[in-house]
């Protein structure tokens, strides 16, 4: 079975501030994928990005930078300079790589409010 | 390409009544995948299609809940004998094993609520 918690219900932070959405996960499969969502305030997720459990490099993409650490099952997700607009519900998934497994397990979820 | 869309984007509905929902996914996506999100809580997986074949679903789905996407495109959910415990979210996500290693990309979901 897997699991993902997100042990961080809501965070506040002023613009401008870095913020860090922890992430860890427990799983008995030795390949899988791990996702960011977003879900601003219209509801719409939002794919951010997917990493795979062979492939450790940490990456950055603009303000956005994620942590794969596999000893701790840990995947966090930075955002550098935050923004008003980064208000959102930030969810984190895991899904087995096997033949026929497509669910997604997400987290409960970690409700970020930027304030100007 | 066009998004994946859900319709009706709200419903009210008393308990008791049945209720369908429908889901539109980005066009040449042959993944269709179902899901529920209650407050507060990230979604569940409720049932997923290849095609037009039902190849997963959760224990979550109780027989109340009948999933279909009869030419492999498009795709129903219909709950039946609806309860207050059915209000939530239902997100419809689509994939394409072709592009993106099989990102799942999310409609903008049906609010059900049950009076």
């Amino acid at each position: 079975a897997q699991k993902v918690t997100q042990a961080q219900t809501e965070i506040s932070v002023v613009e401008k501030e870095d913020v860090t959405l922890d992430c860890v996960y427990e799983t008995r499969d030795t390949t899988y994928y791990l996702f960011w969502y977003k879900q601003p305030p219209s509801g719409e997720l939002v794919f951010l990005i997917r990493r795979n459990s062979f492939d450790e490099q940490n990456e950055i993409s603009g303000r956005y930078s994620w942590n794969f650490q596999k000893s701790t099952s840990s995947f966090n997700f930075t955002i550098t300079a935050s923004q008003v607009v980064d208000s959102a519900v930030y969810f984190c998934a895991l899904r087995p790589i096997i033949q026929g497994a497509q669910k997604l397990v997400f987290g409960q979820g970690t409700r970020l409010t930027i304030n100007p | 390409d066009t998004g994946v869309s859900q319709d009706p984007r709200h419903k009210i509905t008393k308990r008791g009544q049945n209720v369908t929902f429908r889901c539109d996914p980005i066009s040449e996506h042959n993944r269709l995948y179902w899901y529920r999100q209650t407050l507060g809580q990230g979604p569940e997986f409720l049932t997923y299609f290849q095609n037009e074949a039902q190849l997963e679903k959760s224990r979550l789905l109780s027989d109340r809940f009948s999933a279909e996407r009869p030419k492999g495109s498009f795709s129903t959910l219909e709950i039946q004998r609806t309860e207050q415990g059915d209000s939530a979210m239902y997100l419809c996500a689509s994939s394409s094993p072709g592009r993106g290693e099989y990102e799942q990309y999310f409609g903008p979901g049906t609010r059900l609520t049950v009076t």
